[in-house]
């Protein structure tokens, strides 16, 4: 059974940094893309970044090119994203997915909230 | 920026047929996938390659695709059904990832 779960997720100030993981099983990780997409309250689903299973290339929304760093190690099945200069628009929920065998996200964590703030 | 388009609401009577559309410019080239989301919960997929239903997903979903708009489909609509429903594909590059903006299904 594939299992996605998050962590890291809290309140940070404008400015600050949050680093967010993805655990995974159920399924043989490097050979699978990962993709990080969020909700902000009461919004739609947006995708925020990307990166291939081998994690050579890795993709970004303009809105957090430069400010986040998608990254995995596939020895411990973790996905990362690291977020600095965080803004009030980067509130939302983060869920982690699991990119599928034609470019679906078929399976996704149950989330985990960021809330940047004063 | 690519964008897909979809109406921000749908209302049918339970046993009726819901269809959502979404339109997107570079629908011809790239697939499009459709997900459910009920409150307080993570996305399902529900369609992927534009048509095909996941393990598990009843028949009473299902997908199309013509031209530069997909529509996914709710044949028989159960009150189970009521979620907001979202569309997503890639740009023409195919290197960025589209969400549409939302779809809220609501059973009479």
């Amino acid at each position: 059974e594939v299992q996605l779960v998050e962590s890291g997720g809290g309140l940070v100030q404008p400015g600050g940094s949050l680093r967010l993981s993805c655990s995974a099983s159920g399924f043989t990780f490097n050979t699978y893309a990962m993709a990080w997409v969020r909700q902000a309250p009461g919004k739609g689903l947006e995708w925020v970044s990307g990166i291939r299973g081998s994690g050579d290339r890795t993709y970004y929304i303009d809105s957090v090119k430069g400010r986040f760093t998608i990254s995995r190690d596939n020895s411990k099945k973790i996905l990362d994203l690291q977020m600095n200069s965080l803004r009030g628009e980067d509130t939302a929920v983060y869920y982690c997915a699991k990119v599928g065998d034609y470019g679906d996200f078929d399976f996704w964590g149950q989330g985990t909230l960021v809330t940047v703030s004063s | 920026s690519y964008e897909l388009t979809q109406p921000p609401s749908v209302s049918v009577s339970p046993g009726q047929t819901a269809r959502i559309t979404c339109s997107g410019d570079a629908l011809p080239k790239q697939y499009a996938y459709w997900y459910q989301q009920k409150p307080g919960q993570a996305p399902v997929l529900v369609i992927y390659k534009d048509s095909e239903r996941p393990s598990g997903i009843p028949d009473r979903f299902s997908g199309s695709s013509s031209g530069t708009t997909v529509t996914l489909t709710i044949s028989g609509v159960q009150a189970e059904d009521e979620a907001d429903y979202y569309c997503q594909s890639a740009d023409s590059s195919g290197t960025y990832e589209v969400f549409g903006t939302g779809t809220k299904v609501t059973v009479l």
